[in-house]
């Protein structure tokens, strides 16, 4: 069974700039969530989807967005990039229900410049 | 307010030190408490879930345990490829969302 899959592995882009990060979740896991890992903040949840719909969101500015397709497969975005996007941006896929086990891909690494 | 506490935030062992790591919860209605090791510039690694209280799981030189206000992670005779940082995170009744401790960074010295 393939595991989450984030493209790309590494991305360097200038401030101002906007970026779109991919995940594939395992296949028949129907929820994605993405979350922002800097050194000093641990974890830090960004929004999750479950079949297309926006089920949670966490606390940040609206730079931040993604969505998912019919496929379960989810994108983020951000625009406007700042030094402070700097991060590892993971995605965890889950089958959607309470209590299930969530899986992680590998990230992307973002660096802002 | 839902809270997630891991303690000690790094612990330096020697190989074969046997020790133990802290996850501390203030959440309303624990539906299931989790926890993954985290190697450097990789994802999270799904380890264990715990789901009542007086439960217990192990897995090699693991093994995790839970009461009704924290859960422990016994390491026993660890090697240096223990060496990760561990993250415990919770499920609570009101909410999909995970809740994440900040992690323990577990240094194994040969």
């Amino acid at each position: 069974k393939a595991g989450v899959t984030q493209t790309p592995r590494y991305l360097i882009k200038t401030r101002g700039q906007q970026v779109t990060l991919s995940c594939s979740p395992i296949s028949g896991h129907r929820s994605v969530s993405w979350y922002q890992q800097t050194p000093g903040q641990g974890l830090q949840f960004l929004f999750e989807y479950f079949s297309e719909t926006q089920r949670n969101k966490g606390n940040f500015p609206g730079r931040f967005s993604g969505r998912q397709f019919s496929n379960s497969r989810s994108e983020m975005n951000v625009s406007t990039l700042e030094l402070g996007d700097s991060a590892l941006y993971l995605c965890a896929s889950t089958a959607g229900n309470m209590n299930t086990e969530a899986f992680f891909g590998q990230g992307t690494r973002l660096t802002v410049v | 307010e839902d809270q997630v506490t891991q303690s000690p935030e790094a612990l330096r062992l020697q190989e074969g030190e046997s020790s133990s790591l802290n996850c501390s919860y203030t959440v309303s209605g624990l539906r299931g408490l989790f926890w993954y090791r985290q190697d450097p510039g990789k994802g999270p690694e799904f380890l264990f879930t715990l789901y009542s209280a007086g439960e217990e799981k192990e897995k090699e030189r693991l093994k995790a345990t839970l009461t009704k206000k924290e859960s422990f992670l016994h390491i026993t005779a660890p090697k240096p490829e223990d060496s990760a940082t561990y993250l415990c995170a919770v499920h609570m009744d009101s909410n999909y969302q995970l809740i994440w401790g900040a992690g323990t960074k577990l240094i194994i010295k040969p």
